[in-house]
């Protein structure tokens, strides 16, 4: 297995938008459900959203729900969060995570993370 | 949403010694809870899962204990490559979420 590679942070202005994207291989992209998890200095590792293996199923954690969205492309291998509405307190390094377990019906919710990218930097600031 | 809380917040041991660090939820997640290690400049490690049991790839000298609201990771006999800093997860109520973290240093 490799490891997923993260891209698409950068610096963005209060209220702007990104396309943070994640590529994989070495495993069944579909059989798995995947994470976006954050990290800042301060506010440690918080969880920000989900997918389903089979993308029928999204999850969010309140302070990004209605801001960010989640998807998937299994033809590609790819995870992908748009994120939009930016402030301050989104500037964080952001990790694509895949769930611990094979879930051969797709339909599996996010519960661990055996494998993590390096991340890719958001930073919020004008 | 469950808030875990780690204690203690740095620990300060040396190799060969036993480490036990503590994970404590607002309300009560079974099992199902997981510990991961994080060293400087990398990603998480999952170490241990649905409270007890050791990921792939994991030392023996990680032990995972609890249920409830109470959960222990021990490491038996530290090692150099040890020195890290601990994360638990929970998965029992959305969202999931992390404690703030055990600093494990020499």
């Amino acid at each position: 297995e490799v490891q997923p590679v993260e891209s698409g942070g950068g610096l963005v202005q209060p209220g702007g938008s990104l396309r943070l994207s994640c590529t994989t291989s070495g495993f069944t992209f579909s059989n798995y459900a995947m994470s976006w998890v954050r990290q800042t200095p301060g506010k440690g590792l918080e969880w920000v959203s989900g997918v389903s293996g089979n993308g029928g199923s999204t999850y969010y954690a309140d302070p990004v729900k209605g801001r960010f969205t989640i998807s998937r492309d299994n033809s590609k291998n790819a995870l992908y969060l748009q994120v939009k509405s930016l402030t301050a307190d989104d500037t964080a390094a952001y990790y694509c995570a895949r769930d611990r377990e094979h879930c051969s019906g797709g339909n599996c919710p996010p519960r661990y993370f055996d494998l993590w990218g390096r991340g890719t930097l958001v930073t919020v600031s004008s | 949403e469950i808030v875990l809380t780690q204690s203690p917040a740095t620990l300060s041991l040396s190799p060969g010694e036993r480490a036990t660090l503590s994970c404590r939820a607002s309300q009560s997640v079974s099992s199902y809870l997981a510990w991961y290690q994080q060293k400087p400049g990398q990603a998480p490690r999952l170490l241990i899962y649905d409270a007890s049991n050791r990921a792939a790839g994991i030392p023996a000298r990680f032990s995972g204990s609890g249920s409830g609201t109470d959960f222990t990771l021990t490491i038996s006999s530290l090692e150099p490559e040890d020195f890290a800093v601990y994360y638990c997860q929970q998965r029992s109520n959305w969202p999931i979420t992390f404690g703030q973290g055990t600093r494990l240093e020499i």
